[in-house]
C-alpha cells in the first residue's frame, strides 16, 4: 500500500516564507508531484522531483530526498492568492499512476 | 494557451441513471487520465489511457465504469448504475510523455450530483 502524510492546515504571514513537508511510503517510487488547489477549482501543477535535491521554480521551491522518504514546498514571498490547498502526489509502481495525499490548506494572512 | 476542457460543468442525475462525462485533452498530448474528488476529501486516481486502451486502472474503476476515445478529440467517461456514493467531482488530465517531466494538465472538472 501507499501512505502519504502532510499536515492538514498552516497559516502563515503575507510576505513571510512557508514550508509545507510531506512524508511518504510507497513501493517503486517514480517521482513526487506538487498541485496548488484553490477551492472549488482543479489542481494545477507545481513541481515534478524525481531526483534528490532542491528544485527553484520563481516563489516555489520543491525538495525531495527519496532515502528519507520525504519532500517539501517551500513558498516564499507569500501573497494573499497563494491561499489554497497544496496537495502532495507520488508517482510509484506504473507510471501511469498517482496517488495523491489529503492536502494541506494553507491561509495566507495579511 | 491550450487546455483541457470537459463537458458539462455540473451534471445532476438520478440513482441508477448512466452518466457519460465528456473530455478534450490537449492534441498533442498522449496520456489520458480521470480522477475524482468528493467533496472536502482528496483526490483519487481513476484510470489512465494510453494509445487506446487502459494502462492503469485504480480498486474504485470496477465494471461500475468505462472510458473510451471514441474519435480523435474526445475522451470519455461513463458511469453505468449511478449511485448516491459517486457524487464527486470529475477532473480529466492529459500529459504528453509521462516520463518526460509529468506535469499532468487538469481540466476543470465535472460536478456529479447524484440524487
Amino acid at each position: 500500500g501507499q501512505n502519504i502524510d502532510q499536515p492538514t492546515e498552516m497559516t502563515a504571514t503575507e510576505g513571510a516564507i512557508v514550508q509545507i513537508n510531506c512524508t511518504y511510503q510507497t513501493s517503486g517510487f517514480n517521482g513526487l508531484f506538487w498541485y496548488q488547489q484553490h477551492a472549488g477549482e482543479a489542481p494545477t501543477f507545481l513541481s515534478y522531483n524525481v531526483l534528490d535535491g532542491l528544485e527553484e521554480k520563481g516563489r516555489f521551491s520543491s525538495f525531495l530526498s527519496r532515502s528519507k522518504g520525504y519532500s517539501y514546498l517551500l513558498l516564499k514571498e507569500l501573497q494573499m492568492k497563494d491561499s489554497a490547498s497544496y496537495l502532495c502526489a507520488v508517482n510509484s509502481g506504473g507510471y501511469q499512476k498517482v496517488t495523491f495525499g489529503t492536502g494541506t490548506k494553507l491561509q495566507v494572512i495579511p | 494557451e491550450p487546455e483541457v476542457t470537459q463537458t458539462p460543468s455540473h451534471q445532476v442525475t438520478q440513482m441508477g441513471q448512466e452518466v457519460i462525462l465528456r473530455c478534450v485533452p490537449i492534441s498533442n498530448h498522449l496520456y489520458f487520465y480521470w480522477y475524482r474528488q468528493i467533496l472536502g476529501q482528496k483526490v483519487e486516481f481513476l484510470v489512465s489511457f494510453y494509445n487506446n486502451e487502459i494502462s492503469e486502472k485504480s480498486e474504485i474503476f470496477d465494471d461500475q465504469f468505462s472510458v473510451e476515445r471514441p474519435d480523435g478529440s474526445n475522451f470519455t467517461l461513463k458511469i453505468r448504475s449511478t449511485k448516491l456514493e459517486d457524487s464527486a467531482m470529475y477532473f480529466c488530465a492529459s500529459t504528453p510523455a509521462f516520463r518526460t517531466g509529468g506535469e499532468q494538465y487538469f481540466g476543470p472538472g465535472t460536478r456529479l450530483t447524484v440524487t
